[in-house]
C-alpha cells in the first residue's frame, strides 16, 4: 500500500507569513493528490485536487504543486481563518486511498 | 445543496456490531462513488472503504477487511457501513464523503458529512 508522509507535523506561523507543507508518497502517484483543511470538531474541507487544482470556493492564496512522489501545499499569506490542520491524501480511482498524518498550523 | 448526514454511531462492547448510515441529498447519488473515512480521537484521518456508483466495486483498508461491509441503496440515496467484531481501535468519528469528480479519475472527496462517533469499550 502507498504510504503518505507529511512534514512538518506542527508549524508555528504568524498572520501574513508564507507557509509551505510537504507531502511525500512512498511510490509514484502521478498527480492524484488532494489537500484538505480541518478545524477542530469539523469535517475536512477540500482545498486542492489533482495536486494543483483549486477546489470550489477556495481562496487563491492556497496553491498546490508537485507530482510523482513529492507535493507541496502553499499558503501565500496566512490569514487568521487558516489556523487549522491540513491533510494530504493520495487517490487513484481503483486503488486504496491514503491520508498523511496531518500538519497543524498554529499561531506563533 | 449537497448534504450528507451520518447516523448510527454509539457505544458498543468489543466484539459487538454497529451499522452506520449516511443519507445523501442535493445531488444524483447514483452517479458517485462514496467513501467512509474515520478519525480516532486526536489522530489523523484514515480512509476505511469505498463503493462504486453501482455498488459493484468495493475496496477496504486492510485493518477492517472481513469485519466491515460497505453497501448502498441508490433508491434510498443512502450509504451504509456494517461493522462487526468491533475492537477498541475502531473507536473514531466516522465520516461519509462523496468522491469527485464523476467520469474522470476520482478519489478526492468534495463533500463530507458531519461525522458520527463510534466508541468501542467494555
Amino acid at each position: 500500500d502507498i504510504q503518505m508522509t507529511q512534514s512538518p507535523s506542527t508549524l508555528s506561523a504568524s498572520v501574513g507569513d508564507r507557509v509551505t507543507i510537504t507531502c511525500r508518497a512512498s511510490q509514484s502517484i502521478s498527480s492524484w493528490l488532494a489537500w484538505y483543511q480541518q478545524k477542530p470538531g469539523k469535517a475536512p474541507k477540500l482545498l486542492i485536487y489533482k495536486a494543483s487544482s483549486l477546489g470550489s470556493g477556495v481562496p487563491s492564496r492556497f496553491s498546490g504543486s508537485g507530482s510523482e512522489t513529492e507535493f507541496t501545499l502553499t499558503i501565500s499569506s496566512l490569514q487568521p481563518d487558516d489556523f487549522a490542520t491540513y491533510h494530504c491524501q493520495q487517490y487513484n480511482s481503483y486503488s486504496s486511498r491514503t491520508f498523511g498524518q496531518g500538519t497543524k498550523v498554529e499561531i506563533k | 445543496q449537497v448534504q450528507l448526514v451520518e447516523s448510527g454511531g454509539g457505544l458498543v462492547k468489543p466484539g459487538g456490531s454497529l451499522r452506520l448510515s449516511c443519507a445523501a441529498s442535493g445531488f444524483t447519488f447514483s452517479d458517485y462513488y462514496m467513501s467512509w473515512i474515520r478519525q480516532a480521537p486526536g489522530k489523523g484521518l484514515e480512509w476505511v472503504s469505498y463503493i462504486s456508483s453501482s455498488g459493484t466495486t468495493i475496496k477496504y483498508v486492510d485493518s477492517v477487511n472481513d469485519r466491515f461491509t460497505i453497501s448502498r441503496d441508490n433508491s434510498k440515496n443512502s450509504l451504509y457501513l456494517q461493522m462487526n467484531s468491533l475492537r477498541a481501535e475502531d473507536t473514531a468519528v466516522y465520516y461519509c464523503a462523496r468522491e469527485w469528480p464523476v467520469g474522470s479519475t476520482h478519489g478526492a472527496m468534495d463533500y463530507w458529512g458531519q461525522g458520527t462517533l463510534v466508541t468501542v469499550s467494555s
